[in-house]
């Protein structure tokens, strides 16, 4: 069936490091493929889409590809910050207009 | 310009009891959709509103069910509440009206949620 997998964290960064979440997708036919990031005590927020193969996805310095040969969507960010630290879930919309999320990456970046 | 306001933001329960929450979505927005988050997962689909009917949805028992008003907000409904549903409740809210390769339909915007805590 369709799912999302995510690599389990925490993921505990100084900050200035290089971030990468791995995400694949177990879907039919062509999805579209989301980051969402939940912070603390607030509810979840787009960070970036991709709609179609080969496309790239980019906010707030985070970025991900759609790679539809490997079914993947990583999450790359070449310098996190402090205000980085939050839950990070990968997610995709197949047919009709329900999300399909991961189980979500939690990310502490210290100082 | 308001978000997606849900109420309560907090509620605790006991088994067996029956609950309802609550769902404004954002301002121009006419779809709604109802998640549930449990500790430490992703959100799950509950089901979908659009035109006051429900559109679309994921694989919850009957127990689950919603309501859509005229002015888009919405209702979920909860009935014989389970310790497992314990859990915190999302509402995002859509445009339909806003073409899909223009980010409609695709673009939503979530709720803070409602934590649901059955004793």
């Amino acid at each position: 069936g369709n799912s999302v997998t995510q690599m389990e964290g925490p993921v505990t960064l100084s900050e200035e490091a290089f971030l990468t979440i791995n995400c694949t997708y177990t879907a039919t036919g062509y999805p579209s493929l989301f980051w969402y990031v939940q912070y603390p005590g607030e509810g979840l927020q787009l960070l970036l889409k991709a709609t179609k193969a080969d496309d790239k996805g980019s906010n707030k310095g985070f970025e991900a590809t759609y790679r539809k040969e490997t079914t993947s969507f990583h999450l790359e960010k070449g310098s996190v910050q402090v205000s980085d630290s939050a839950v990070y879930f990968c997610a995709f919309k197949a047919a009709g207009n329900k999300l399909t999320f991961g189980g979500g990456t939690r990310v502490l970046v210290k100082p | 310009d308001a978000g997606v306001t849900q109420s309560p933001t907090h509620l605790i329960k006991t088994r067996g009891q029956q609950v309802t929450l609550r769902c404004s979505p954002k301002s121009g927005h006419d779809t709604v959709s109802w998640y549930q988050q449990a500790l430490g997962q992703g959100p799950q689909f509950i089901f979908q509103y659009y035109e006051e009917e429900e559109r679309q949805r994921g694989n919850f028992p009957d127990r689950f069910s919603g309501h859509q008003f005229p002015n888009y907000s919405s209702e979920l409904n909860v009935n014989a509440l389970l310790l497992g549903d314990s859990a915190l409740y999302l509402c995002a809210s859509s445009n339909t009206k806003i073409p899909l390769r223009q980010g409609g339909n695709e673009k939503l915007f979530f709720g803070s949620g409602t934590q649901l805590s059955v004793l």
